[in-house]
């Protein structure tokens, strides 16, 4: 049972496109935090949102938190190929002390 | 470097024989888990160390998988009796902190068992 459902799988898109990945579930979760990973590499964290309604941005990215605290989204704006990785968001059960992460989202920006 | 280090970085196993996986996690820091990830997939818990005390090991899919920190710092995953649906990438993270916040990953252990 996947507790953190992420959609698109894969996404393949244009450099300069625009995107969005979202994070849902049934689950409250005391706070999610985003990742990118590379192959080879261990995931690295982005950014993290403890808030229902919180929104982040970095850079081209902005990552929001939903009112209830059970989704969250990542969109992309003017996508570029170094943007390319698996995006994996995870969560953090309240009062548990392990991350859970969704099954990711394979981005490919293409040039 | 100063971040976590994991060894071997590829281990190839015949099915049958026994695994042991190494971790390095930053100095200092008190919280350790182990994930495994298969191609594609997110990282799947494992288990989670507070210093040298396992809180947690309702991820080890089987009785096969055993995980120690003895000291509180280096931690080794062991897969005994290897068997082909055990071969993924095994991630270790630390923390600063009791708990998850915030994750360094080290790059895994790529275990392919044959």
């Amino acid at each position: 049972t996947q507790l953190l459902e992420q959609s698109p799988q894969f996404l393949s898109i244009q450099e300069g496109e625009n995107l969005t990945v979202y994070c849902n579930s049934s689950s409250v979760f005391s706070s999610l935090q985003w990742y990118r990973q590379e192959p080879g590499e261990g995931p690295v964290l982005l950014v993290t949102v403890v808030t229902g309604g919180e929104v982040k941005k970095l850079k081209r990215l902005t990552f929001q938190f939903g009112d209830a605290r059970k989704d969250s989204s990542l969109h992309i704006t003017a996508a570029q190929p170094g943007d390319t990785g698996l995006y994996l968001c995870a969560g953090a059960i309240q009062g548990g002390g392990k991350l859970i992460f969704g099954q990711g989202t394979e981005l490919s920006v293409k040039p | 470097g100063a971040g976590v280090s994991q060894s071997p970085r590829y281990k190839v196993a015949k099915r049958g024989q026994d695994v042991a996986l190494r971790c390095d996690p930053i100095s200092g820091h008190v919280s350790l888990f182990w994930y495994q990830q298969a191609l594609g997939q997110g990282p799947e818990f494992l288990t989670y160390f507070q210093n040298e005390a396992q809180l947690d090991k309702s991820g080890l899919p089987s009785d096969r998988f055993f995980a120690e920190r003895p000291e509180g710092s280096v931690s080794t995953l062991k897969i005994q009796r290897t068997q082909q649906e055990d071969s993924a990438v095994y991630l270790c993270a630390s923390s600063p902190f009791e708990g998850w916040s915030p994750l360094h990953f080290g790059n895994g252990t790529r275990l392919t068992v044959t």
